[in-house]
């Protein structure tokens, strides 16, 4: 049973790009959960979806960041017009029931924009 | 009210010594309170885990202190070994559907041999 898939594991995008994070949840697990880990500091949450639907997105940046979670595939975080700011490790977590308690992280995305 | 605030920063322990690393919350509806390690490169996997109806768990060389009261939690590592080293973080949240975790800011543990 493989574990949260998360591609690309490193992404490089020039100020102004397109960035698109992939996860791909554990098998059975309908809720995903993404979170940003900036350099030295803990992983703050971003957005929490189960399919179909956003539950909580109040953590992401009210500009250029949004994330969808499909009936069928993988969820995806994009973020339009990168910034400097925007380089950090995204880590996605999924569960099966929706709580953080049985949730397991991906090895994450590291974005650095340059 | 959602803040967690973790210390130290980083802390360096000799082969065998007790590591110890401590965490505060303000937000007294928290009722789970997990421990996370994270390799360079990796994501963070569940250590261990409390709530707030026991004062302390252990889990082999794992130990969670707990202190409702004082609104504190705090990891033991029992004889740290090298391959402890890594970046420890602790997070608070509620044990329920659709919540998210509040984590600490992370404190880097090296174990020397």
């Amino acid at each position: 049973n493989a574990g949260v898939m998360q591609n690309p594991r490193h992404l490089v995008r020039r100020r102004g790009q397109e960035a698109r994070l992939r996860c791909s949840p554990m098998k059975g697990h309908s809720h995903v959960y993404w979170y940003r880990q900036l350099p030295e500091e803990g992983l703050k949450f971003m957005v929490y979806l189960q399919k179909e639907n956003i539950i909580d997105e109040s953590g992401m940046p009210k500009e250029r960041f949004s994330a969808e979670f499909p009936k069928e595939g993988p969820s995806i975080l994009r973020i339009q017009q990168v910034v400097r700011g925007d380089s950090a490790a995204y880590f996605c977590a999924s569960s099966r029931q929706g709580m953080m308690t049985e949730a397991f992280f991906g090895q994450g995305t590291r974005l650095t924009v340059v | 009210q959602q803040q967690v605030k973790q210390s130290p920063q980083s802390l360096i322990v000799q082969k065998g010594g007790i590591s110890i690393i401590n965490c505060a919350y303000e937000n007294t509806a928290f009722d789970y309170f997990p421990w996370y390690q994270q390799f360079p490169g990796k994501g963070p996997a569940l250590l261990i885990a409390i709530r707030p109806d026991v004062s302390e768990k252990k889990e082999g060389r794992f130990t969670i202190s707990f202190n409702k009261s004082a609104k504190q939690f705090s990891l033991h590592i029992m004889d740290s070994q090298p391959g402890d080293s890594a970046t420890y973080f602790c997070a608070a949240g509620l044990e329920t559907s659709g919540s998210r975790l509040t984590f600490g800011e992370g404190t880097q543990l090296t174990v020397n041999p």
